[in-house]
Parts: C-alpha cells; sequence; structure tokens
C-alpha cells in the first residue's frame, strides 16, 4: 500500500470553526490531492498540488483552502466551517513516470461532521 | 471534459465473470480509460487503464472499442471482496500535466454467494 495517513480520521465540529485536516505521504510523490465525497456523488476534487508551494483550484475550491510547505504534508483548511461542507475527504497522491503524471494513490479518508 | 456514462448497479455470482461496461462517445484521442474501484469505508484504488489496446493485468481486464467510444472492465471470478464502486474515468494524456481525475457515481457491483 502506498504510505499516505489522513489525520484526524474523524472529526465534529460547530459551524463557524476552523479547520485544518492533513495528509502525509512517504512516497515523495509530486502530486497531491484533495477530494471530498457526498453521497449521490462521485469524489470530487477541491484542490491539488504540483510541488512544493504549488496548487491549484479544483472543482468545489470555495470555503477551502491549502498549503505545501514540503513534499510530505498537504495541508487543507476549512477558513470557518459551514454545515454543506460535512463530507468525507480524501487526499491522493500520483507521481510522475515515463514524463506522464501516474495513477493515482488514495489516502483512507476523513470524516468531518460540521454541526 | 468527456464524460463517461456507466449502470448504476450490477449483480453477480461468486466465481461467475463479471463485465462492467462504460460509454464514452465524446472520447478524445488523447484520452486515457481508467479504472478505479472503492471498497466500502475505503478510498478509491487504482484497478486498469488503456489508450487503445486491451490490457490485462492481475486484477481485471480491460477491453477497448475499436472506435474507443466505450470499454468493459472484465472481472475473470468474482469475489466476495470485489463488491465495490467501479468508476470508469477518461484521463487526459498529458506530458508532465497534473493527473485531475473526474469521477462520475459509478458502478455499484454487488457479489452473491
Amino acid at each position: 500500500d502506498a504510505g499516505i495517513t489522513q489525520s484526524p480520521r474523524h472529526k465534529v465540529t460547530e459551524t463557524g470553526t476552523p479547520v485544518t485536516l492533513r495528509c502525509h505521504q512517504t512516497e515523495n510523490h509530486r502530486y497531491m490531492y484533495w477530494y471530498r465525497q457526498d453521497p449521490g456523488h462521485g469524489l470530487r476534487l477541491i484542490h491539488y498540488s504540483y510541488g512544493v508551494k504549488d496548487t491549484d483550484k479544483g472543482e468545489v475550491s470555495d470555503g477551502y483552502s491549502v498549503s505545501r510547505s514540503k513534499t510530505e504534508d498537504f495541508l487543507l483548511t476549512l477558513e470557518s466551517a459551514t454545515s454543506s461542507q460535512t463530507s468525507v475527504y480524501f487526499c491522493a497522491i500520483s507521481g510522475v513516470s515515463g514524463g506522464m503524471t501516474d495513477t493515482q494513490y488514495f489516502g483512507p479518508g476523513t470524516r468531518l461532521t460540521v454541526l | 471534459d468527456a464524460k463517461t456514462t456507466q449502470p448504476n448497479s450490477m449483480e453477480s455470482n461468486e466465481e461467475e465473470p463479471v463485465h462492467l461496461p462504460c460509454n464514452h462517445s465524446t472520447i478524445s484521442g488523447t484520452d486515457y480509460i481508467h479504472w478505479y474501484r472503492q471498497l466500502p469505508s475505503q478510498g478509491p484504488e487504482y484497478v486498469i487503464h488503456g489508450l487503445t489496446s486491451n490490457v490485462n493485468n492481475r486484477m481485471a481486464s480491460l477491453a477497448i472499442a475499436e472506435d474507443r467510444k466505450s470499454s468493459t472492465l472484465i472481472l475473470h471470478r468474482a469475489t466476495l471482496r470485489d463488491a465495490a464502486v467501479y468508476y470508469c474515468i477518461l484521463r487526459r494524456g498529458l506530458t508532465g500535466g497534473g493527473n485531475k481525475l473526474t469521477f462520475g457515481t459509478g458502478t455499484q457491483l454487488k457479489v452473491e454467494l
């Protein structure tokens, strides 16, 4: 299994509080991604990173920010959590081989509940 | 981005082959066909991918239509552990680009004894 951990695995918080989710990898892969998954939807990309301090928005980035200060860590921050951000959050990583981005490996997920 | 269409659910008996279809009529010439699956309470995992030719690996086979407008993921002998949501995803083949995957709702595969 790819070395990806997410913390915390479960979190309950209140509306309006800041929340930071952490994704940590031991694979030294260049790309890292944050997705959210809600009932009735597939995974939707929030933000991704293509290198240290290099990030870009995904499909559902409103209300989220990210940071990547070192290769192994990718942080997802909800500045002021809302109930609509209750979801399961998945981190993923991918490397590069043969000049093309490799397949993605996913972490175990973080279940976030915003009351 | 080109979209894929999959049945919402399929059922199979254990140890029988399973053919999971995917339609992608607007696929472009540089789109790779990827399959991921998601077991209950886990993150997705890569299954297989291909461009034009059929592909085999230890998990499954991928059959790609000659016109590339459809593909089929084949599980040769389904087990209870194969019960999962299977996602067919088109990924633009970019050199050095980000691997942004667009997930649909996939096919829920149920495997019965």
